[in-house]
C-alpha cells in the first residue's frame, strides 16, 4: 500500500532562516507526491507536486521540494521563512485511483 | 481559477436534525470528494464522485448521504448524526488527468453536533 511518513510533529524556525519539512514515501511503482498547507480553520491549499521530470519542484509562495528516489524522500523547503508560513503542512501520495494518502502532518512555527 | 466553495461555513445541529452541506466548483473538474477532518489530523476520505457517479464510499455510515446533482455541485446530506461526527468537512475536486492528479479543496464546513 502507498504511504507517506512525516517524522516531525513540529518544526521551529526563525524568520529569515531556511526551512525544511520532511516527508518519506513508500510506494509500489512511480510515486505521485504532493504537498499541501492548511491554515487554522481553513481548507488545504495545494503547494506543489511531483509526477515526473526534474527532481526539484517549485511551487506556490516560494516553496520547493526535492524528490530523492534513493532516499524515498520528498522534503519541502523554503530558502527564507516568513512568520506567515506558520501552518500545518501535509505530504500526500496518490494511493490508488482518485485517492490521496496523507501523512500525519507537521506543524511549522516561524518565530519573528 | 482554482476555487472550491462550501456552504455553510459553520453548522450546529442536534442529533435529530436533517441538514445538508453544499460544495461547488467551476473548474470543469469531473471528480469531486468529501473528506472529514478532526483537529490536527489529516483529512479522511469519505466519498468520491467521478463523472457524477459515486465511485468510492469508504464505508461511511448511512447517516451521511452524498449527492451529485451535476458536474459542478456536490451535496452531503446529514441525518441523525452523533456528537463524534463533529468535525471539519472538506470538499475537493480534481480533473483526474495524468499530470493533474492534485485535488483542490474548499474552505470547509465546521460541523458541531449537539
Amino acid at each position: 500500500a502507498q504511504s507517506v511518513a512525516q517524522p516531525e510533529d513540529q518544526v521551529n524556525v526563525a524568520e529569515g532562516n531556511p526551512l525544511t519539512v520532511k516527508c518519506t514515501y513508500s510506494v509500489s511503482g512511480n510515486p505521485y507526491l504532493f504537498w499541501y498547507v492548511q491554515y487554522p480553520n481553513r481548507g488545504l491549499q495545494f503547494l506543489l507536486k511531483y509526477i515526473t521530470g526534474d527532481n526539484l519542484v517549485k511551487g506556490s509562495y516560494g516553496f520547493e521540494a526535492e524528490f530523492n528516489k534513493s532516499q524515498t524522500s520528498f522534503h519541502l523547503k523554503k530558502p527564507s521563512a516568513l512568520v506567515s508560513d506558520s501552518a500545518l503542512y501535509f505530504c500526500a501520495v496518490r494511493g490508488g485511483f482518485q485517492k490521496l494518502v496523507f501523512g500525519t502532518g507537521t506543524r511549522l512555527l516561524v518565530s519573528p | 481559477d482554482t476555487e472550491v466553495t462550501q456552504t455553510p461555513k459553520h453548522l450546529v445541529m442536534g442529533m435529530t436534525n436533517k441538514k445538508s452541506l453544499k460544495c461547488e466548483q467551476h473548474m470543469g473538474h469531473r471528480a469531486m470528494y468529501w473528506y472529514k477532518q478532526k483537529a490536527k489530523k489529516p483529512p479522511e476520505l469519505m466519498f468520491v464522485y467521478s463523472y457524477e457517479k459515486l465511485s468510492i464510499n469508504e464505508s461511511v455510515p448511512s447517516r451521511f448521504s452524498p449527492e451529485c446533482p451535476n458536474s459542478s455541485l456536490l451535496n452531503l446530506h446529514l441525518h441523525a448524526l452523533q456528537p463524534e461526527d463533529s468535525a471539519l468537512y472538506l470538499c475537493a475536486s480534481s480533473n483526474d488527468r495524468a499530470s493533474s492528479y492534485e485535488q483542490y479543496f474548499g474552505p470547509g464546513t465546521r460541523l458541531t453536533v449537539t
